[in-house]
C-alpha cells in the first residue's frame, strides 16, 4: 500500500503566478488535512476536506488560497497570486476515518516545497 | 483553544546517552492523543511514538518512551542509548476528538543533535 504522495516535490514560482500542489491519500483513506510549515517553524493545520466537501477551513488565509478533494482524482490545494512569504513547506496527511479511535492517526506525504522568487 | 509548547529549542547529547525533550499542552477536551515525530532532514515527518489520553500508562516504542503526566499537561519524549540517527528535528503534537474536526496541533520543534 503506497504511502501518501504529493507532487510536484519542489516548486518554484514568480511572484503573482498560481501554485498547484497535489495530494494523493493512502489507498482507502477519504479525509485529507494539509499543513503548512513556514521555515524553522512547526507545522500549522490550514484545511480538512472529506471526499468533495470542506469540513474545517480554520486555518486558511481568507485570500488567495483555496483547496478541493473531488470524487475523483487528487487533493488540490491552490495558491493564487503567490507572494514570498507563501514560501514554505506544505504537507499533506491522510486518515482512513474521522474520529480518534485507534488506526485513526492521520499518515503524512513528503511535503510539497514551494520557492516564490 | 487547544496549544502545544517545545520549550527548547535545541539540545545536545553524547551517543549512547540519555537524552529527554519536553512538551507541555493545553486543551479542554477529554478525549485527544499526543505524538511525536521526527523530521530529519528530508523533511518526512516520521511518527515516532503515540499516546492516548485515556492510558494511564506510559508508551514505549523501543528506545524511545514517554512520561506523561496529564493533571500537568505534559508529555516528554526519552531518548535511551541515543543513536548519530536520531539527529533530527522534533514535534510534539496534540490531536483533538470531541470537537468535530482532527486537525494536529504541533509544537515549534526541538532540534536534537546527536554528538559521536
Amino acid at each position: 500500500n503506497a504511502g501518501v504522495m504529493q507532487n510536484p516535490r519542489h516548486l518554484v514560482r514568480r511572484r503573482g503566478q498560481e501554485a498547484r500542489l497535489r495530494c494523493s491519500p493512502m489507498k482507502g483513506h477519504s479525509h485529507v488535512y494539509w499543513y503548512r510549515q513556514l521555515p524553522e517553524e512547526g507545522l500549522k493545520f490550514m484545511v480538512y476536506l472529506q471526499k468533495e466537501n470542506i469540513i474545517d477551513e480554520s486555518g486558511m488565509p481568507k485570500e488567495r488560497f483555496s483547496a478541493e478533494f473531488p470524487k475523483e482524482g487528487p487533493s488540490i490545494l491552490r495558491i493564487q497570486q503567490v507572494v514570498r512569504g507563501d514560501s514554505a513547506a506544505y504537507f499533506c496527511a491522510s486518515s482512513p476515518n474521522a474520529g480518534t479511535g485507534e488506526g485513526n492517526e492521520q499518515f503524512f506525504g513528503p511535503g510539497t516545497r514551494l520557492t516564490v522568487l | 483553544a487547544q496549544t502545544v509548547t517545545q520549550s527548547q529549542p535545541e539540545m545536545s547529547v553524547q551517543e549512547a546517552e540519555t537524552v529527554t525533550l519536553s512538551c507541555t499542552y493545553d486543551t479542554s477536551e477529554s478525549d485527544y492523543y499526543l505524538f511525536w515525530y521526527k523530521q530529519p532532514p528530508s523533511r518526512q515527518m516520521i511518527l515516532v511514538i503515540r499516546q492516548e489520553a485515556y492510558k494511564q500508562q506510559n508508551a514505549t516504542e523501543n528506545r524511545f518512551s514517554v512520561n506523561f503526566q496529564k493533571a500537568a499537561k505534559s508529555f516528554s519524549l526519552k531518548i535511551s542509548d541515543s543513536q548519530l540517527g536520531d539527529a533530527a528535528m522534533y514535534f510534539c503534537a496534540l490531536r483533538g476528538g470531541t470537537s468535530g474536526t482532527y486537525k494536529y496541533i504541533f509544537g515549534t520543534g526541538t532540534r536534537l543533535k546527536v554528538l559521536a
